[in-house]
């Protein structure tokens, strides 16, 4: 299996465009997350889905963000507009079956510069 | 709600020290628990977790940690780090079903 893939690996956009990270899960998991990961606040996870349909979204920081699993193979973490204060790792993650018991895996994250 | 908290920020070892990072959290109920590690440039992967039983876990690569519950912490140890151990740590945390929440993290460097 090749993992959890993202793209793009690196993203760098001006404040106020609109930004799509891609996700696609390890076939047959469950859950997928997204998280986003600065110095300043660690790692924070954004909303996660299971079965495609979204289960907790509080992470999300605000209406800029949105985020959709339209198939059970990708999910997508929109900003529009985008900030410099967006700038981050964003990483998705999914895991099999039991949730929140499981190991999550992770994938390459998608670092993200706004300027 | 629960919080997780990684004492040291960043770390410094010379190759064979003995590795200690601690980790607290915050939650009165049943947790599991969990550390990932992120080396340089690659993805978290999991190192090791406990549900329940025995307390002292052990994961991959040498790395054990210690489940004192009256404590409320999750240390993880190595009794001889090596150069390739440099990467950062995460300690997380979640009861039943429900997301983790990760600390955020321990920077270990180790030198020669």
């Amino acid at each position: 299996d090749a993992g959890v893939i993202q793209s793009p690996r690196h993203e760098v956009t001006e404040m106020g465009q609109e930004v799509t990270l891609r996700c696609k899960p390890i076939s047959g998991h469950d859950y997928l997350f997204w998280y986003r990961q600065t110095m300043m606040r660690g790692l924070e996870l954004l909303i996660y889905f299971n079965n495609n349909v979204p289960i907790d979204d509080s992470g999300m920081p605000e209406d800029r963000f949105s985020a959709k699993m339209p198939n059970a193979s990708f999910s997508t973490l929109k900003i529009q507009p985008s900030e410099p204060r967006d700038s981050a790792v964003y990483f998705c993650a999914s895991t099999p079956g039991q949730g929140n018991y499981n190991e999550q895996f992770f994938g390459p994250g998608t670092r993200l510069t706004v300027l | 709600a629960q919080s997780v908290s990684q004492h040291n920020h960043h770390v410094i070892l010379s190759e064979a020290a003995s590795l200690e990072l601690g980790c607290n959290y915050s939650y009165g109920g049943t947790v599991n628990l969990f550390w990932y590690v992120q080396y340089p440039g690659q993805h978290l992967q999991l190192l090791l977790k406990y549900f329940s039983g025995d307390p002292l876990v052990k994961g991959i690569k040498g790395f054990e940690a210690e489940f004192i519950k009256s404590k409320f912490s999750f240390n993880l140890r190595k009794p001889s780090v090596q150069w390739s151990d440099t990467a950062e740590y995460f300690c997380a945390v979640n009861a039943g079903n429900t997301p983790l929440v990760f600390g955020k993290g321990t920077r270990l460097s180790v030198i020669a």
